[in-house]
């Protein structure tokens, strides 16, 4: 098993240029989440998935879409990226809820 | 706004020691409780879940949860070089009915020392 996969692992966008982030899980995981982490903030909450066919903001949603493409895949899109948006973004997954979340190995993104 | 307070550390041990990292949380009514393992570059990797009051163990480590006091804490014994990484505390389960999200501590840094 794979785990929880993330592409790409690297990113680097002008500002104003979009791209999407791709995270699968083969857990057979029901729910799944975006976040971000920065220096001195920690790790938030972008969105997350609490099931197939569902999305709801976490804690800094702004600037983010989702897409829960099917139970296995759950992408982030940046439309209009912002230097604020330069962080190291992880994809995790979970059974369900109050249950443990798994990590992907995360994305670092630069946008300059 | 759901609130998890860590020391930031850095915690330093020398190595065969018991590392104690110790994490409060302000919501009361939080069912679910993570210790996660963070090497530098790297992403946050589950090493203990608690879910009721009192001890849980899994070989080196050693989870306490004590709901009545909002306080949860992981022990570490016999601490190798190893184990030096940023440790985060997560909670999930709040007030506000959302058993979906976890909300994250900033991270003790622990250092073993040989």
């Amino acid at each position: 098993n794979a785990g929880v996969t993330q592409t790409p692992k690297f990113q680097v966008l002008k500002t104003g240029q979009s791209m999407t982030l791709q995270c699968a899980q083969d857990m057979n995981h029901n729910s799944m989440y975006w976040y971000r982490q920065d220096p001195g903030m920690g790790l938030r909450l972008i969105y997350y998935s609490a099931s197939e066919g569902t999305t709801d903001k976490g804690e800094v949603p702004n600037g983010y879409n989702v897409s829960r493409l099917n139970k296995r895949e759950f992408s982030l899109r940046l439309e209009s990226a912002a230097p604020s948006q330069t962080s190291v973004y992880f994809c995790a997954s979970a059974r369900g809820a109050l249950y443990e979340q798994y990590f992907g190995p995360g994305t670092r993104l630069t946008v300059t | 706004q759901k609130e998890v307070e860590q020391n930031s550390g850095p915690l330093s041990v020398p190595e065969g020691a018991i590392a104690s990292l110790n994490c409060t949380y302000s919501d009361r009514v939080s069912q679910s409780f993570f210790w996660y393992r963070q090497y530098s570059g790297k992403s946050p990797e589950l090493i203990m879940s608690i879910y009721s009051n009192g001890d849980k163990e899994d070989g080196r480590f050693t989870a306490q949860l004590n709901k009545a006091s909002q306080y949860v804490s992981l022990l570490i014994r016999d601490s190798q070089p190893s184990d030096s990484a940023t440790y985060l505390c997560a909670v999930c389960g709040d007030s506000g009915g959302s058993n979906y999200k976890l909300t994250f501590g900033k991270g003790t840094l622990l250092t073993v020392n040989p």
